[in-house]
């Protein structure tokens, strides 16, 4: 089955405590990145990753890394969390970015206290 | 550059009754245009996508949009609300590396 597995589902954290979320996606996609997602704000675009070993930023990339050292999976890091990181955050792939569609992961809701 | 508006923040309707749901999109290329729903504590799931075939087109569900170049809209119905139907819509325009989402639209399905 085609799918993008996030994990955590679930996190919370205190202030300042490194963290990663990962991401793995089994359809073979170039294409990967992360999103956010705010009430009244939709999806933001935190990062992307065009292939392994390409990544670049997105609308909100303060507070946030990744790596892309294997196609599949696209780690989202955040070295120092901060109360206004508490959001629910999303995982996307898509072989290629624009007329095809993008698979989503089942979401990870970070709280940081 | 792109963007998308979602005319309605929330939209109530009736059992039984039609869905409409607004969409109006600004992009630099001609668009790809998506439908994403999301169920309560769910991920999003695609309805229907516009890329440049038929500009009406039909997605899961019994929903439905229309893309109409001049009017930069790709609005979004369904001819008969189901209760199933209770969820968090996006409209989304599809760029050269990242998908740019509306705001969203809440629906409520009222018995």
């Amino acid at each position: 089955e085609a799918q993008v597995t996030q994990n955590p589902r679930y996190l919370i954290t205190v202030t300042g405590k490194k963290l990663t979320v990962t991401c793995s996606q089994n359809m073979n996609h170039e294409y990967m990145s992360w999103y956010r997602q705010d009430p009244g704000l939709g999806l933001r675009q935190i990062y992307y990753s065009m292939n392994v070993e390409v990544t670049d930023k997105g609308d909100v990339p303060e507070g946030y890394k990744v790596s892309r050292k294997e196609k599949r999976n696209f780690p989202l890091i955040l070295e120092s969390p901060s109360p206004n990181q508490t959001s629910l955050y999303f995982c996307a792939s898509s072989s290629p970015q624009g007329a095809t569609e993008a698979f989503f992961g089942q979401g990870t809701r970070l709280t940081v206290v | 550059a792109q963007s998308v508006t979602q005319l309605d923040s929330h939209v109530s309707v009736s059992e039984g009754t039609p869905v409409l749901l607004r969409c109006n999109y600004s992009s630099s290329y001609s668009p790809s245009l998506f439908w994403y729903v999301q169920h309560p504590n769910k991920g999003l799931q695609l309805l229907l996508k516009y890329t440049s075939a038929a500009t009406l087109v039909k997605g899961i569900n019994g929903f439905e949009a229309e893309f109409k170049k001049s009017e930069t809209s790709f609005h979004l119905t369904k001819p008969s609300a189901h209760m199933s139907d209770a969820a968090e819509y996006f409209c989304v325009v599809s760029g050269r590396y990242k998908l740019s989402f509306g705001a969203g639209t809440t629906v409520t399905v009222r018995a």
